[in-house]
């Protein structure tokens, strides 16, 4: 079953601004993590958070989460045309490494120059 | 150098067909998968490999068997292809204790 839900599915910024995508997901995780996907290419890992940790910060990157409500942020601040990319939650319930990770639907990020 | 690598790319075949995928990694993990991504870019884990050992195998039909002959290799095999496989097959790997993910290019599977 699916596990997290991105908000909002599609996104449309000018270039430098920052955006934010949402996850939610539903059951208990060790972590969760961000991938970044460009069209017809495989997805590449951003950040990975842990369940005990709520804020994280990468470069340009920001997340944060919140176990209690079950949700997770990624910032991009000062976007660039090269973010465009469709970007995906992804959670592991045991973090020991061997289960697979739960995907999102992901969210479309597209950046106007 | 690439990390995950997969062959081949593109794959177009009719149903009823047999095929395989192929899957290497060179970053030494311990672990790898197979993911399938829909039409709808959705991704879902079809199996995880643990020192050649079946880690999870969700509901996959059975027609799919993947194939581990080392600890860098995965390969897919599928029997009597249906539309339904028509898919991009992702294969990943990671060191057990890291967590992050590796992905590979992606095979984009179409069944005609």
């Amino acid at each position: 079953s699916q596990q997290g839900e991105e908000d909002p599915q599609a996104l449309s910024i000018q270039e430098g601004e920052n955006a934010t995508m949402n996850c939610s997901y539903k059951t208990s995780i060790n972590n969760l993590q961000w991938y970044r996907q460009n069209s017809g290419r495989g997805l590449v890992h951003l950040i990975l958070i842990r369940s005990n940790e709520r804020e994280k910060h990468s470069g340009r990157l920001r997340v944060t989460l919140d176990t209690s409500k079950k949700s997770s942020s990624l910032l991009i601040t000062a976007s660039r045309a090269a973010d465009t990319a469709s970007y995906f939650c992804a959670t592991s319930e045991s973090g020991g490494g061997a289960d697979g990770l739960t995907f999102g639907k992901g969210t479309h990020l597209i950046i106007q120059p | 150098d690439t990390a995950v690598s997969q062959t081949p790319k593109y794959l177009v075949t009719q149903m009823g067909n047999d095929k395989s995928i192929k899957c290497e990694q060179n970053l030494g993990h311990d672990t790898m998968y197979w993911y399938k991504q829909d039409s709808k870019k959705f991704l879902k884990i079809m199996f995880s490999y643990n020192n050649k050992e079946l880690i999870i195998n969700e509901t996959v039909p059975n027609r799919f068997s993947p194939k581990s002959p080392d600890k860098a290799h995965l390969n897919l095999h599928i029997n009597s292809l249906e539309l339904g496989d028509s898919a991009v097959y992702f294969c990943a790997s990671s060191s057990v204790i890291a967590g992050e993910q590796y992905f590979g290019p992606g095979t984009r599977l179409t069944v005609t």
